[in-house]
């Protein structure tokens, strides 16, 4: 399966300031999920990116809160805006490895904003 | 609009005795399930999936999931825990037309006693 190398693992913020996760897979892919898992919860899907179009943003999530760029098929970034620390939370990027061969998460950017 | 419901928060069993963690999902199209498990301050790491085939399906580390469409069930077993069982399972569901999107869903936190 493919292998997400995420990064940074994890960070303590100021609030009002924005931050910029990565993820790099290992082989091209045509979508990539971001997730957010606040403390003590699952996990709910912010957007999904496509390269070469905007990314597709679930409800109660919004760009300009949380930009993703997706430059090519095998990186893409999300921002956290303007950060609070309601912000705190583990984002995570993930990949479809076709149908029949389930997803793959990153290890996680766990997020403190202070 | 497809939904999963985890019965059971926290689930405790002893080492080397079965474990049964119930997930029921609801979805208006074919889904794929998933099972996925969190080991404290790890990522997400996929035990099993169904696609469809064969609705008994066996994942690693010994844990194995029955899809029972009439129950609209998908409950996790394993016949015997072992202490590094111990972590948070969560239960997903996708469906084909949703772009890969995944419902996850509250998770399970189970707990393995000497």
């Amino acid at each position: 399966s493919a292998v997400i190398s995420q990064k940074p693992s994890r960070d303590i913020c100021q609030r009002g300031t924005s931050l910029t996760i990565q993820c790099q897979v290992d082989s091209q892919v045509t979508m990539m999920f971001w997730y957010r898992q606040q403390p003590g919860q699952s996990l709910t899907l912010i957007a999904t990116a496509n390269q070469g179009s905007e990314a597709t943003y679930e409800s109660g999530f919004v760009i300009d809160k949380f930009p993703i760029s997706r430059p090519n098929l095998t990186f893409s970034t999300l921002t956290v805006s303007n950060m609070s620390p309601e912000d705190s939370s583990i984002y995570l990027c993930s990949v479809e490895r076709g149908r029949d061969r389930g997803y793959t998460f990153g290890s996680g950017t766990r997020l403190t904003v202070v | 609009a497809q939904s999963v419901t985890q019965l059971d928060s926290h689930v405790s069993v002893s080492e080397g005795t079965p474990v049964l963690l119930r997930c029921n999902y609801s979805s208006s199209y074919s889904p794929s399930l998933f099972w996925y498990v969190q080991h404290p301050n790890k990522g997400l790491q996929l035990l099993l999936k169904y696609t469809s085939a064969a609705t008994l399906v066996k994942g690693i580390n010994g844990f194995e999931a029955e899809f029972k469409k009439s129950e609209t069930s998908f409950h996790l077993t394993k016949p015997s825990a072992h202490m590094s069982d111990a972590a948070e399972y969560f239960c997903v569901v996708s469906e084909d037309n949703q772009g890969g999107k995944l419902i996850f869903g509250q998770g399970t936190e189970l707990s393995v006693k000497p």
